[in-house]
């Protein structure tokens, strides 16, 4: 069983740089989702889609974009890297709070993908 | 705006022993959800339990069970037999009712050590 699968696990990027986080579900969730998790500020939503096709933008969504294509894929770009992007950054999904049968709120996670830039 | 506060930044406890881990949050709303989820030090995210609030009787999972508080806001978990695997940073996370996963809020985490 693969659920949800971040790569890559580590990265390291100088100011400036782009890069594009990959995230893969094979459970067939409707809902998809980013978050960055730093010390002492828990987990922030970054952005979040509930379809193909359908994004939006989470709790802190400057510096990132992120696209919709399948049900599966679902990749975070950074556009121009910043000091303040080093993070450790969770993919996660789960289905529809209106799918038959989902238990409501629960989540599915990768297992992180830590990002550090110079 | 809900909010979900743990206090408690770190705590510790003996093998076997029982451990409770306190949650406090604030909301206007009157039907909503309450997770706990772990996070071992290989990161990935695990739901341990879920509380309805409409529902009076306190969530169990095996040796993890819930002190529901509604009209406290409090949710607190309690770890029975407490094991080495349950060394973990844990989060308690507010969801209101016909929200979408979007609408979760997380707390900003705790962790625990368990020692044997």
């Amino acid at each position: 069983n693969a659920g949800v699968t971040q790569t890559p696990k580590f990265q390291v990027l100088k100011t400036g740089q782009s890069m594009t986080l990959q995230c893969a579900q094979d459970m067939n969730h409707e809902y998809m989702s980013w978050y960055r998790q730093d010390p002492g500020m828990g987990l922030r939503l970054i952005h979040y889609s509930v379809g193909a096709g359908i994004t939006d933008q989470g709790e802190v969504p400057n510096g990132y974009n992120v696209s919709r294509s399948t049900t599966e894929d679902f990749p975070l770009r950074l556009l121009s890297a910043a000091p303040s992007q080093t993070s450790v950054y969770f993919c996660a999904s789960s289905y529809s709070a209106w799918s038959g049968g989902a238990v409501a709120g629960e989540l599915f996670f990768g297992e992180g993908s830590r990002l550090t830039v110079l | 705006a809900q909010t979900v506060t743990q206090s408690q930044p770190e705590m510790s406890v003996q093998e076997a022993e029982t451990v409770t881990l306190s949650c406090t949050y604030d909301t206007s709303e009157n039907n909503y959800y309450l997770f706990w989820y772990k996070q071992p030090p290989s990161r990935q995210m695990i739901l341990v339990i879920r509380q309805e609030a409409y529902k009076q009787q306190n969530a169990t999972e095996n040796r993890f069970s819930v002190n529901f508080q509604k009209a406290a806001k409090s949710f607190s978990l309690k770890i029975s037999d407490s094991q080495l695997g349950d060394t973990a940073m844990y989060f308690c996370a507010f969801m209101k009712l016909g929200g979408g996963s979007e609408k979760l809020v997380f707390g900003k985490g705790m962790k625990l050590t368990v020692n044997p």
